[in-house]
């Protein structure tokens, strides 16, 4: 699996955007860019994905390079529920098969009230 | 609303000890997959099954059993427990379009 660094932590002030970057220079033409984050105490939740273009949807924003070597997940307005480890994954793209996803460490995401 | 259970939520048990974490949902999903989280080592896959009667080994099987006899549930068995399975566990399930994995709210699981 292609691998993505992330950094380890960073901090935010409440109601400011947040911009978590990710590399994955040996991404594949077919790798999806997925952003899934985990609450204290929950499972992972779904953020965003997308392939090559910007995505928008109502929890965040993915801005992909034109090369696809990096991406960034976009918090437009940061709340003190977003204080999360968020994960950045790259998946393959296949009709069939194992849908397993590889987390790596993440970025620890501390809103600062 | 769509939804992936676990029981228990937490369990404190002793060495070689059977036990059985269940994991249910609701979204008629054929795609479901059972993930251990370990400081330091993120989310590995155990198992994963892609419809009834169809389970396949993860990355790190060893010492666990799965069964999926119907769609909705996915049990995960540890057949004699190790303190080394001392672990928090996470079910999962995947949309139709293959985008969107839904996890379960984990079982923190000791063995002593």
């Amino acid at each position: 699996d292609a691998k993505t660094t992330q950094p380890n932590s960073m901090e935010s002030n409440e109601e400011e955007p947040v911009h978590l970057p990710c590399n994955h220079s040996t991404i594949s033409g077919t790798d999806y860019i997925h952003w899934y984050r985990q609450l204290p105490s929950q499972g992972p939740e779904y953020v965003i994905h997308g392939l090559t273009s910007n995505v928008n949807n109502r929890m965040a924003s993915l801005a992909i390079a034109e090369d696809r070597k990096s991406s960034t997940l976009i918090l437009h307005r940061a709340t003190l529920r977003d204080a999360a480890v968020y994960y950045c994954i790259l998946r393959r793209d296949s009709n069939f098969g194992n849908e397993k996803l590889t987390f790596g460490t993440g970025t620890r995401l501390t809103i600062i009230p | 609303e769509a939804q992936v259970t676990q029981n228990p939520r937490y369990l404190i048990t002793v060495t070689g000890k059977k036990l059985t974490v269940t994991c249910s949902q609701n979204m008629n999903h054929e795609y479901m997959s059972w993930y251990r989280q370990d400081p330091g080592l993120g989310l590995r896959q155990i198992y994963y099954s892609m419809n009834v009667e169809v389970t396949d080994k993860g990355d790190v099987p060893e010492g666990y059993k799965v069964s999926r006899k119907e769609k909705r549930n996915f049990p995960l068995i540890l057949e004699s427990p190790s303190p080394n399975q001392t672990s928090l566990y996470f079910c999962a399930t995947i949309s139709g379009q293959g985008y969107e994995q839904y996890f379960g709210p984990g079982t923190r699981l000791t063995v002593t």
